[in-house]
């Protein structure tokens, strides 16, 4: 079974960072691109970062460009998201979810974390 | 970058049809047919139901259906059930190298 797990999420000051995880199996993780998607609360799906199989290629939305890094571990079967210098505006849960080479669709989603951002 | 235009709500009576329009430009929705639907129930993830446009995976149902017609795409479900109420999402590639989600619409089944 194909599964996706996020963790790492929490309860960070606006200004600090956190490190989101997501754990991949029951796939060959180093065939996919991966990304991370948001939604605030209450609110829509927003595209925060994709990030090709071999690294190659990395996307950031324009809100989370130079404060956000997606980075992977083919050798872990993980996916990672830096988050720097965090804004209120960041908080979401965030989920990982596996996509083909091309930045097209997204299947399937982890269960989500959630980040909040608050002082 | 912009979000792609969808209806804020649509509903339906079961059994009936209907149909989300997910509007947006020739730089995205119009230019590649890398547009996808997903389905979120409350509290938990998408779930991907169409993909290049016009698509099924495997394991959902042949009552949804989609398709594009110039900078619109739209996603029809058929032989409407209680289990089909849900928030829709349509997305995009856009030529800026980024993806774009619609604003979302909620189906109400009557």
């Amino acid at each position: 079974e194909v599964q996706l797990v996020e963790s790492g999420g929490g309860l960070v000051k606006p200004g600090g960072s956190l490190r989101l995880s997501c754990a991949a199996s029951g796939f060959t993780f180093s065939s996919y691109s991966m990304n991370w998607v948001r939604q605030a609360p209450g609110k829509g799906l927003e595209w925060v970062s994709s990030i090709s199989s071999s690294s190659s290629y990395i996307y950031y939305a324009d809100s989370v460009k130079g404060r956000f890094t997606i980075s992977r571990d083919n050798a872990k079967n993980s996916l990672y998201l830096q988050m720097n210098s965090l804004r209120a505006e960041d908080t979401a849960v965030y989920y990982c979810a596996r996509g083909p080479t091309k930045l097209n669709w997204f299947d399937p989603w982890g269960q989500g974390t959630l980040v909040t951002v608050s002082s | 970058q912009s979000a792609l235009t969808q209806p804020a709500s649509v509903s339906g009576s079961p059994g009936q049809s209907i149909t989300i329009s997910c509007t947006g430009t020739s730089s995205d929705v119009g230019g590649y047919n890398y547009v996808s639907w997903y389905q979120q129930h409350p509290g938990k993830a998408p779930k991907l139901m169409i993909y290049e446009v016009s698509n099924r995976p495997s394991g959902v149902s042949n009552r949804f259906s989609g398709s594009k017609s110039g900078n619109t795409a739209s996603l029809t479900i058929s032989g409407l059930q209680a289990e089909d109420e849900a928030d829709y999402y349509c997305s995009s590639y856009t030529s800026s190298s980024t993806l774009a989600f619609g604003g979302g619409t909620k189906l109400t089944v009557l």
